[in-house]
């Protein structure tokens, strides 16, 4: 599985679009992007994935640029709620492992 | 519908003693996984079940760990014995299983605090 790096930590007001950057300059031309996160005593938690389109759901949007080297999360409108760490997993199609780095801590503060 | 289910959530012991860990699988899911998450990093798999198989071991720590899923359902991790190191939380996923594998659906995990 292809290596992400992510920023440590992020700061976020309340109500304002969060944007979590990751790149993934060795990703495979078969492997997706996912994005998990995980509130504090919880288990990770699904959020979004893509291979090389921009997707949006009911949590998040998903940023792939054309080269598929890095990606961007956005949470468009993010609450206190949303503070948790966020992690960013290349992953090929028929690989059933999730390989979590360190993640990037959000803060949404108000 | 009822998520994973783990138990027990907060688990104490003094090293060299043995401890169990249990995960009840959303229903239908073919995959159960058992992460291993140190405090501060993210989850590395130790175990992944396809049914009752275990078809990806290669993370578990054989000499004292084991695992198992007799019915293809729910699955027990062990430890024994405990040492200092293995305080973590425990961590129980599942998936559908194959390529419809896209979501894995963790459970709250099990803190393990060896003394």
């Amino acid at each position: 599985d292809a290596k992400t790096t992510q920023p440590p930590s992020m700061d976020c007001a309340e109500g304002r679009a969060a944007n979590l950057p990751c790149n993934h300059s060795t990703i495979s031309g078969n492997e997706y992007v996912y994005w998990y996160r995980q509130i504090h005593s919880q288990g990770p938690q699904y959020i979004i994935h893509g291979l090389k389109n921009n997707e949006t759901n009911e949590m998040a949007s998903l940023i792939i640029t054309e080269d598929r080297k890095s990606s961007t999360l956005i949470l468009p409108h993010a609450t206190l709620r949303d503070t948790a760490v966020y992690y960013c997993i290349v992953r090929a199609p028929d690989g059933n492992k999730l390989v979590f780095g360190a993640g990037t801590i959000l803060r949404v503060k108000s | 519908e009822a998520g994973v289910v783990q138990s027990p959530r907060y688990k104490i012991i003094e090293k060299k003693q043995p401890v169990a860990f249990w995960c009840n699988p959303i229903s239908g899911h073919n995959t159960l996984y058992w992460y291993l998450q140190n405090l501060g990093q993210g989850p590395e798999l130790l175990i992944r079940y396809e049914n009752e198989e275990a078809v990806d071991d290669s993370q578990l720590p054989k000499d004292r760990f084991s695992a198992e899923r007799l019915k293809g359902v729910d699955s027990t991790l062990k430890i024994q014995p405990a040492e200092l190191g293995d305080s973590a939380v425990y961590l129980c996923a599942s998936s559908l299983g194959g390529m419809r594998s896209n979501e894995q659906f963790f459970g709250p995990g099990t803190r393990l605090t060896v003394l």
